[in-house]
């Protein structure tokens, strides 16, 4: 079954420094779909980005980054420079297909990031 | 703003109720998919219509039902509420099948007392 782990449970930095948010998947499928979402204070789901597993190149936008490396299964998120509004939950996820050949997907657990000023 | 509408924002009701919890897609987007959110179970889906068509069931309890209307409008309901369901439910929508991710609604934070 599609598994999503995001070990560190909650991470604090100081504002400016780096910081990379680790995720690992489990999945039997070939074709899936890789997802990161952010949960400000405020509680709505924010999407980040999309990574389909025939790209595998990184991608960066900003201060944020994503390391696709489907070798480890990883699909890690860096942030560069990190501010205090970076401060939220993200959230890494799995695509799983369902047998109706729609699309669900499966969350970790959320990563809690607390940057300091 | 997502373009997903979800009502109300909160709700506070007692144990053994029961609510309906209403969502209206982004303009064009076929597929309605719930989730909750829990502090102990996380993220979780609980069921996925796609024009009006149930294709795809998580983990939902049978105390609780969902429909999609010929407008696209989905609602939840949650019936014989118990402390436990007390969580964020979202509602997220897509234009097809959801490959292309979703669009999630601000959720629905329901206490149960």
């Amino acid at each position: 079954a599609q598994k999503v782990t995001q070990a560190q449970t909650e991470i604090s930095v100081v504002e400016k420094e780096d910081v990379t948010l680790d995720c690992v998947y489990e999945t039997r499928d070939t074709t899936y779909y890789l997802f990161w979402y952010k949960q400000p204070p405020s509680g709505e789901l924010v999407f980040l980005i999309r990574r389909n597993s025939f790209d595998e190149q990184n991608e960066i936008s900003g201060r944020y980054s994503w390391n696709f490396q489907k070798s480890t299964s990883s699909f890690n998120f860096t942030i560069t420079a990190s501010q205090v509004v970076d401060s939220a939950v993200y959230f890494c996820a799995l695509s799983e297909v369902s047998t109706s050949g729609t699309y669900k997907y499966i969350f970790g657990t959320g990563t809690r990031l607390k940057v300091l000023a | 703003d997502s373009g997903v509408t979800q009502t109300p924002k909160h709700l506070i009701t007692a144990t053994g109720q029961r609510v309906t919890l209403r969502c209206s897609p982004r303009s064009g987007d076929l597929s309605v998919y719930w989730y909750q959110q829990s502090l102990d179970q996380g993220l979780q889906f609980l069921i996925q219509y796609y024009n009006g068509e149930e294709r795809a069931k998580g983990n939902i309890l049978e105390r609780f039902s969902a429909q999609q209307f010929p407008d696209l409008h989905s609602e939840l309901n949650l019936s014989s509420l118990e402390l436990g369901d007390s969580a964020l439910y979202f509602c997220a929508s897509s234009p097809y099948g959801g490959e292309g991710g979703y669009t999630f609604g601000s959720g629905t934070r329901l206490t149960v007392v």
